[in-house]
């Protein structure tokens, strides 16, 4: 099955400065990456996804890039702020012949925005 | 507004005591998640539902057992709760299940006495 590794597993960066995560997945047939942002005590939400026929996708502040030869995909947020402060997840969901897909959660970061 | 959401939102059984999560959702999608998210660490799939078809995860404990009795609702029945079992349950849904963006509910969190 799909195995996906997510690092840093926290990160503490200051008020305006850039943060980056960076996740691997070991199944070439995945084709969805989303990245979920989970606030203390709340439910995980979708910030940003990047399907495998694109390379980049920009959000404002947020953008993420993937390598499909590598198997890697990243996160990057600019001009952090505090209310960026939060647990973020990576995922990988392969493509299959059944009508039922599944994310593989890597296993997050902690985000720490200092302000 | 169209939601997920999960009843009740704090739980609390005692060892061994059946309890049951339940999930409602106003999306119309077709696929349902049951997750168990345990402090500081990533979502872990349960089982999930493509409609009615129930895809059980292999090292899902017998424990744990599930019902969508229609579109709209899902629960999640834990027979013989153990200790190891307090968590928050987080239920979520997909359109279609085919690398799609996933809805969470706001979860339940279970404690074990």
């Amino acid at each position: 099955g799909e195995n996906v590794e997510q690092h840093p597993s926290t990160l503490s960066v200051q008020e305006g400065d850039s943060a980056v995560i960076k996740c691997t997945y070991s199944d070439s047939a995945s084709n969805y990456f989303p990245w979920y942002k989970q606030e203390l005590g709340k439910r995980p939400q979708l910030i940003i996804d990047i399907r495998s026929n694109v390379g980049e996708k920009k959000d404002q502040r947020i953008a993420v890039t993937l390598n499909k030869t590598a198997k890697h995909f990243s996160l990057h947020i600019t001009e952090t702020q505090p209310e960026d402060s939060a647990v973020y997840f990576c995922a990988a969901s392969p493509f299959y012949n059944t009508n039922a897909g599944k994310s593989t959660f890597g296993d997050g970061t902690t985000l720490t925005v200092k302000p | 507004d169209a939601m997920v959401i999960q009843n009740p939102r704090y739980q609390v059984t005692q060892f061994g005591k059946p309890v049951t999560l339940s999930c409602s959702q106003t999306l119309n999608h077709n696929v349902m998640y049951w997750y168990q998210q345990k402090s500081s660490q990533a979502p872990k799939l349960l089982f999930h539902y493509y409609d009615k078809d129930f895809n059980n995860e292999a090292d899902t404990p017998d424990n744990f057992q599930s019902r969508r009795p229609n579109t709209s609702f899902c629960f999640l029945d834990i027979r013989s709760p153990g200790l190891g079992d307090a968590a928050m349950y987080l239920c979520a849904t997909s359109k279609t299940g085919r690398a799609n963006e996933q809805f969470f509910g706001p979860g339940t969190r279970l404690t074990v006495l």
